[in-house]
């Protein structure tokens, strides 16, 4: 069974700082692997999704990287803002499927001015 | 586009009651997912459709039935509530793979469900 774990769990950082979220699966053989982000209250919202056959995505100050022989994923945020404060989840897809999701419990960024 | 959106947004039962939470997608996505998400717990998956007419279970389906009579919509139903169904309910959608589109998945705002 896929089991997918991040660390840390919360993360407390000045604003302006690069920072560094870490995703773990068990199982490697994956299709992609998505991040997201969810607001207090809200929906999730997708970040970046990195094919098997990728390294890593860019999106602007977020860069994901994927290592799926090791089972390990990073998410990069440069230059951090306040508005950067939110929920990150990496999801992977898992029994089989490439679009059965199987996440993990997040890592709550906390950005301050 | 709406994208994706739930009803309602929150509701309160009592055990026993029955309710229906109703997904709808505007993105003609063949796929629809619902998912509940509990502190320490994460995202789980209950059901998923891979098309219209068509449900599966996921991780977590006891106490719960889906219906996709139509495309656009995806229904999750709770015949009788009880006390550990409160959770925050989640509906997701994507393409399938072999459409060639990124198989994102796009979500819902969410249903806030208590059960007393």
């Amino acid at each position: 069974k896929q089991e997918v774990t991040q660390i840390p769990a919360a993360l407390s950082v000045p604003e302006g700082e690069n920072l560094v979220l870490n995703c773990s699966f068990t199982d490697s053989a994956i299709y992609n692997l998505q991040w997201f982000r969810q607001d207090p209250g809200k929906g999730l919202t997708s970040l970046l999704l990195i094919q098997s056959s990728q390294r890593e995505q860019t999106s602007g100050r977020l860069n994901a990287s994927l290592d799926k022989s090791s089972g390990r994923s990073t998410l990069y945020i440069a230059a951090s803002q306040p508005g950067d404060s939110a929920t990150y989840l990496c999801a992977v897809p898992s029994g089989g499927s490439n679009y059965k999701l199987t996440f993990g419990k997040g890592t709550l960024l906390t950005v301050n001015p | 586009n709406a994208g994706v959106t739930q009803t309602p947004k929150f509701r309160v039962l009592k055990t026993g009651q029955s309710m229906t939470l109703l997904c709808a997608q505007d993105m003609n996505h063949e796929y629809m997912y619902w998912y509940r998400q509990d502190p320490g717990m994460g995202l789980r998956l209950i059901h998923y459709s891979v098309g219209e007419g068509t449900t599966a279970k996921g991780e977590v389906p006891d106490g719960y039935n889906v219906s996709r009579l139509k495309k656009q919509n995806f229904l999750l139903g709770l015949e009788s509530a009880a006390p550990s169904q409160t959770s925050v309910y989640f509906c997701a959608s994507s393409y399938p793979l072999y459409r060639g589109d990124t198989d994102t998945q796009y979500f819902g705002p969410g249903t806030r469900l208590t059960v007393l």
